[in-house]
């Protein structure tokens, strides 16, 4: 069964950057998307971006070039960058493997999430 | 941008039947996907491909999509069946995965 479990700071100030990890067990992350979600309390889902096993990215334009998503091979680890945080960055972070390989993708497993606060 | 649209909330009875809906112009060429999301949990796929089901979600989860509306429906509701429900498709155009804003299931 595969398991993703995001990992990384809980506080980030304002202006600065946001950093996670998902680490990926019992499926090799050198095959699928993985994508990063998002849902602001009380609000609804959001889609950040993917990244392919090969390295190839796409990003919700909503993010205005502030995210980054890599992948660590090494590490069966894939990671997000969000730059220049805002109060309104502050959102519970999951990370999903997609499925639907061959049909439209969808998010087949998931994280169980980490609430990243921006506040000073 | 693609924007789907889903009612905030549905209300139904235990036993009885609940349809949620998400619509978007030509939806029904596009294939829809539904999740649950319980408080404090991550989403669960419940229905993909419009009407497939995953391993573990009962039969009374099931989905249509045609024309502008795409429909989950839940039969026979059970109380733990009360959470918020999301579609969500692919911009196929830019490559982009949506969501819909969510609908809050009450069950009565």
């Amino acid at each position: 069964q595969v398991q993703l479990q995001e990992s990384g700071p809980g506080l980030v100030k304002p202006s600065e950057t946001l950093s996670l990890t998902c680490t990926v067990s019992g499926d090799s992350i050198n095959n699928y998307y993985w994508s990063w979600i998002r849902q602001p309390p009380g609000k609804g889902l959001e889609w950040i971006g993917y990244i392919h096993y090969s390295g190839f990215t796409n990003y919700n334009p909503s993010l205005k070039s502030r995210g980054t998503i890599s992948l660590d091979t090494s590490k069966n680890q894939f990671s997000l960058k969000l730059s220049s945080v805002t109060a309104a960055d502050t959102a519970v972070y999951y990370c999903a493997r997609e499925g639907g390989l061959t049909s439209a993708p969808y998010f087949e497993f998931w994280g169980q999430g980490t609430l990243v606060t921006v506040s000073s | 941008s693609y924007v789907l649209t889903q009612p905030p909330s549905v209300s139904v009875a235990p036993g009885q039947t609940a349809r949620i809906t998400c619509g978007a112009a030509n939806l029904g060429t596009n294939s829809v996907h539904w999740f649950q999301q319980k408080p404090g949990q991550a989403p669960v796929l419940v229905v993909y491909d419009d009407r497939d089901r995953p391993s573990g979600i009962p039969e009374r989860f099931s989905g249509s999509n045609s024309g502008n509306t795409a429909t989950l429906t839940i039969s026979r509701v059970e109380a733990g069946d009360e959470a918020d429900y999301y579609c969500q498709v692919w911009d196929r155009s830019r490559d982009h995965r949506v969501f819909g804003g969510g609908t809050k299931l009450t069950v009565l």
